[in-house]
């Protein structure tokens, strides 16, 4: 049973439209849920972490936000250099306290 | 802050051979995880270890794979005996509980 699913698998945006990514999850207990940004042929760089539901993170033109079951990254007004592949991963008892990562989201900012 | 460093960033290499990859965390971080990656997936969590101790191996974790901490600085994943299906990339992270994890750019395997 999958434990973390991302939604879409990839999305192409005009830079400038905004939008949202999906992580939902299934795991209890939760520790952490965890976004990274990962580059062509290099490893995930850490963007936010969340702990509790209702909690928010922002950075530049990102926004993490997150519910009981689920976390969205919001992207406002998308740059070309914001294309990546967009990661989360969850901490929680029955992971063995492990990060469980989803598949991702592959964005794909056009000019 | 240098990162976690991995070495090397490429091998290639024929079926039944034995290969071993190098981490070196973040210098003040006591964790350190091994991650396997295929194409179009995220990360999978293969092991880790508190200072020297590996405390938690992931079933994807075969008797060919073996991982070590010496001293509790760098680390060593070693894979005997190579099958086509170890092809991956190999990620290292390192953490200071309870931090976030932070990721090397690792090693990409490739069994001819």
């Amino acid at each position: 049973e999958d434990q973390v699913t991302q939604s879409p698998e990839a999305l192409r945006l005009q830079e400038g439209e905004s939008s949202s990514l999906n992580c939902s999850y299934t795991v209890s207990g939760l520790r952490g849920l965890f976004w990274y940004r990962q580059d062509p042929g290099k490893g995930p760089e850490f963007l936010f972490t969340l702990y509790s539901a209702g909690e928010e993170k922002e950075k530049e033109r990102l926004k993490a936000t997150l519910t009981k079951k689920e976390s969205f990254l919001h992207i406002t007004a998308p740059k070309p250099e914001d294309s990546a592949t967009y990661l989360c991963a969850v901490q929680a008892p029955n992971t063995g306290n492990q990060f469980y990562f989803g598949t991702g989201t592959s964005l794909t900012v056009i000019p | 802050d240098t990162g976690v460093s991995q070495d090397p960033r490429h091998k290639i290499t024929k079926r039944g051979q034995n290969v071993t990859f190098r981490c070196d965390p973040i210098s003040e971080h006591n964790r350190l995880y091994w991650y396997r990656q295929t194409l179009g997936q995220g990360p999978e969590f293969l092991t880790y270890f508190q200072n020297e101790a590996q405390l938690e191996k992931s079933r994807l974790l075969s008797d060919r794979f073996s991982a070590e901490r010496p001293k509790g600085s760098f680390s060593t994943l070693e894979i005997q005996r190579t099958e086509q299906g170890d092809s991956a990339m190999y990620l290292c992270a390192s953490s200071l509980d309870p931090q976030p994890q932070h990721f090397g750019d690792g090693t990409r395997l490739s069994i001819l």
